[in-house]
C-alpha cells in the first residue's frame, strides 16, 4: 500500500511568493495532520483534520498560513506571503481514529 | 497530554540491545504510551504502543512499569540503521492530537 505522499519534496522560493504544499492521505484514513520541524522548535503540530473538518488549528503560526481538505484523500497547506522564517521541513501525517499516525517524507522549504 | 521525559542521547554497540527509557509520571489511566523514531531526513515512523501490558512486535518491545509512570523501549539487536531520534509520547484514548518532545538521539556504534 502507498504511504502518505507529499509534494514537492523540495521547494526553494523567494520571500513574498505563495507556497503550496500537498499531501495525499493513506486510503481509508480519516485524520490528517500538518507538522513543521525546525532545529530550534522541533516537531510542532500546525493543524489537524478529522473527517475533512479542521479540529485544532491552534498551532498555525499566523494568518499567512491556511490548510484545506477539498476531499477525504487530499490536503493542501498554503503560505501567502512566504517569509524566510517559514523555512523548515513540513510533514503531513494521516491516521484512522485511535490508530498510529503515518508520516510522509516531508517537504523541505527554503524561503530566500 | 501528559509530559514525558527522555535522556537527550544514548549510545549502543551494534548487535547489543538498546534500552531507551521514558518517564511519564503524570500519565492517566486512559492514556497510551506511543513510541516513534525519526531517521535523519525522514518522517517519523511509528514503532509500538501500549496501555499497561508489555507489547512486542517485529521492530521492538515495550515494557511498561506496573504503576505506568515509566516505560522502556527495547531494540533487541541494534543495527546501524537504528541510529535515529526516538520519541516517547502519551496519547489520550479518542484524542488524536499528540505532542512530540525532544526525544532521545540513539547512536548505534559499530
Amino acid at each position: 500500500d502507498a504511504g502518505v505522499i507529499q509534494s514537492p519534496r523540495h521547494e526553494v522560493t523567494e520571500m513574498g511568493q505563495e507556497v503550496t504544499l500537498r499531501c495525499k492521505l493513506i486510503s481509508g484514513h480519516n485524520s490528517l495532520f500538518w507538522y513543521r520541524q525546525t532545529m530550534m522548535r522541533g516537531l510542532e503540530l500546525l493543524i489537524y483534520f478529522n473527517n475533512n473538518v479542521p479540529i485544532d488549528d491552534s498551532g498555525m503560526p499566523e494568518d499567512r498560513f491556511s490548510a484545506k481538505m477539498p476531499n477525504a484523500s487530499f490536503s493542501t497547506l498554503k503560505i501567502q506571503p512566504s517569509e524566510p522564517r517559514d523555512s523548515a521541513v513540513y510533514f503531513c501525517a494521516s491516521s484512522s481514529t485511535d490508530r498510529p499516525q503515518h508520516f510522509g517524507d516531508g517537504t523541505r522549504l527554503s524561503i530566500l | 497530554d501528559a509530559k514525558t521525559t527522555q535522556p537527550p542521547s544514548m549510545d549502543c554497540a551494534e548487535g547489543r540491545a538498546a534500552n531507551l527509557p521514558c518517564n511519564h509520571s503524570t500519565i492517566s489511566g486512559n492514556e497510551y504510551v506511543y513510541w516513534y523514531r525519526q531517521i535523519h531526513s525522514q518522517g517519523p515512523q511509528y514503532i509500538i504502543h501500549g496501555l499497561k501490558n508489555n507489547e512486542t512486535n517485529e521492530m521492538a518491545s515495550l515494557i511498561i512499569t506496573e504503576d505506568r509512570k515509566s516505560s522502556t523501549l527495547i531494540l533487541p539487536h541494534a543495527t546501524l540503521r537504528d541510529t535515529a531520534v526516538y520519541y516517547c509520547i502519551v496519547r489520550l484514548t479518542g484524542y488524536q492530537k499528540v505532542t512530540f518532545g525532544t526525544g532521545t538521539k540513539l547512536q548505534v556504534i559499530p
